[in-house]
């Protein structure tokens, strides 16, 4: 069964620059999630999509945004990186209310 | 965590033991998820137990919701060394969107 893709998997900035984080949900789920994991933390949530539209905003930083395409893949656009933000982000996508992660990119910020 | 703690934060057991993991929220939800995740990996969806539920299983997994004490269980019967993961539980609020709440997780150690 297809599963969460993201990319890249693995990722290596300096401070100040900026990242884009790519995710294509499962077909047919109506519903795009980001996570971000610190380590050793639990997942916390960032933004949500619903039928393309931003759907629910937690705890996001104003430097970075997101949006879901008409393709319904997403991306999460990340500026002036600082290197509290290295971390693991998580994409997830559901259609009712079983959420399906993505393997996560590794994101360092050097 | 942002919605509760899980208990124990690191268990050890041997292969072929039962290991049982808690989990406590401080809201209403409407549901709540068990996820695995090995070391720096994705999470992999367990199960999934509704407000209205109070046990459920799947294969060698049963789940427990105690919505009075705002507590879960998950219980792995016959562990395995390939059981060992970190475990955690999630929940959806009530009368919100379906973004998730995640407990901090426990770190299962499950020796050959």
């Amino acid at each position: 069964a297809a599963g969460v893709i993201q990319s890249p998997r693995h990722l290596i900035k300096e401070k100040r620059e900026t990242a884009t984080l790519k995710c294509y949900p499962i077909p047919r789920h109506d519903t795009v999630y980001w996570y971000q994991q610190g380590p050793g933390q639990d997942p916390q949530f960032l933004i949500s999509f619903y039928e393309k539209m931003q759907s629910d905003k937690g705890s996001i930083p104003d430097r970075f945004s997101a949006q879901q395409f008409s393709d319904y893949h997403s991306e999460l656009n990340m500026s002036s990186l600082e290197l509290g933000d290295s971390a693991l982000y998580f994409c997830a996508s559901s259609l009712i209310e079983t959420q399906y992660f993505g393997p996560g990119t590794r994101l360092l910020v050097l | 965590s942002q919605q509760g703690e899980e208990d124990p934060q690191a268990l050890s057991i041997q292969e072929g033991e039962n290991a049982t993991m808690n989990c406590s929220y401080k809201t209403s939800i409407n549901n709540l998820q068990w996820y695995r995740q090995n070391s720096g990996r994705g999470l992999v969806h367990l199960i999934l137990i509704r407000s209205n539920e109070r046990e459920k299983h799947s294969g060698r997994l049963r789940v427990t919701l105690d919505t009075s004490k705002k507590s879960s269980s998950l219980l792995i019967t016959a562990s395995r060394a390939a059981d060992t993961a970190s475990y955690f539980c999630a929940t959806t609020v009530s009368g919100s969107a379906r973004q998730l709440t995640f407990g901090s997780g426990t770190q299962l150690t499950v020796l050959p």
